[in-house]
């Protein structure tokens, strides 16, 4: 078990709509971190917050965001969700942003019918 | 532009011998290495790391080695064991970077009995 929480496991929806993933991250962390993998990129980087703000940018979509609140859980926001958003979304946290290594929660699954 | 790579997407190694996994980076600014373990269904677990003022760091079974010249990195698992069968992700990050990780495309280790 990392100490990392993300919610839901699972998410069906379909194109068109808005859906937004959560993540708690381990406690004392204060850098949260989302990656996508999908079955022909890999696991890539999204975006990464540090202690509620913004740190980096990843190849992240206009129609994705994400935040991080006070308590430091963040979400990540999908919009007009099209077929190929499928993939696993993980979240990750670290205690600073500085060579630390990243604690990866279970994921969630998205399915776009 | 793959900047890290592993090239061998699959290894088997009986038990009790030593399983060494290999990865290749391109860019030269990458200066902190990560091996991650994942199971199916589960998160990327965090193995061992190194940062690139060092060559090799160890921890138990875990041995990571850093050749800068080369831009190589191995993990070498001694003995190895059946729960070691999973996928195996090196990844590396910079400072410059904000830390964000840069995946491998992963190596199925599998250990035969």
């Amino acid at each position: 078990d990392s100490g990392v929480t993300q919610t839901p496991k699972h998410l069906i929806t379909a194109t068109g709509q808005r859906v937004t993933l959560r993540c708690s991250p381990r406690s004392g962390d204060l850098s949260v971190y989302w990656y996508q993998q999908s079955l022909d990129q890999g696991l890539q980087f999204l975006i990464q917050y540090y202690n509620g703000e913004e740190r980096a940018k990843g190849n992240i979509l206009e129609r994705f965001s994400a935040q991080q609140f006070p308590d430091l859980h963040s979400e990540l926001n999908l919009s007009s969700l099209e077929l190929g958003d499928s993939a696993l979304y993980f979240c990750a946290s670290s205690v600073t942003g500085t060579n630390q290594p990243q604690h990866f929660g279970d994921g969630t699954r998205l399915s776009i019918l | 532009d793959q900047q890290v790579k592993q090239n061998s997407p699959s290894l088997s190694v009986q038990e009790g011998r030593i399983s060494i996994l290999n990865c290749d980076y391109t860019n030269s600014m990458f200066d902190y290495f990560l091996w991650y373990k994942k199971y199916p269904a589960e998160g990327p677990t965090f193995l061992i790391s190194i940062s690139s003022i060092k060559d090799k760091n160890e921890d138990g079974r875990f041995t990571v080695f850093l050749n800068k010249s080369a831009k190589h990195l191995s993990l070498h698992i001694v003995p190895s064991q059946p729960g070691d069968s999973a996928v195996y992700f090196c990844a590396a990050s910079t400072i410059q970077g904000a830390q964000k990780l840069v995946f491998g495309q992963g190596t199925r280790l599998t250990i035969n009995p």
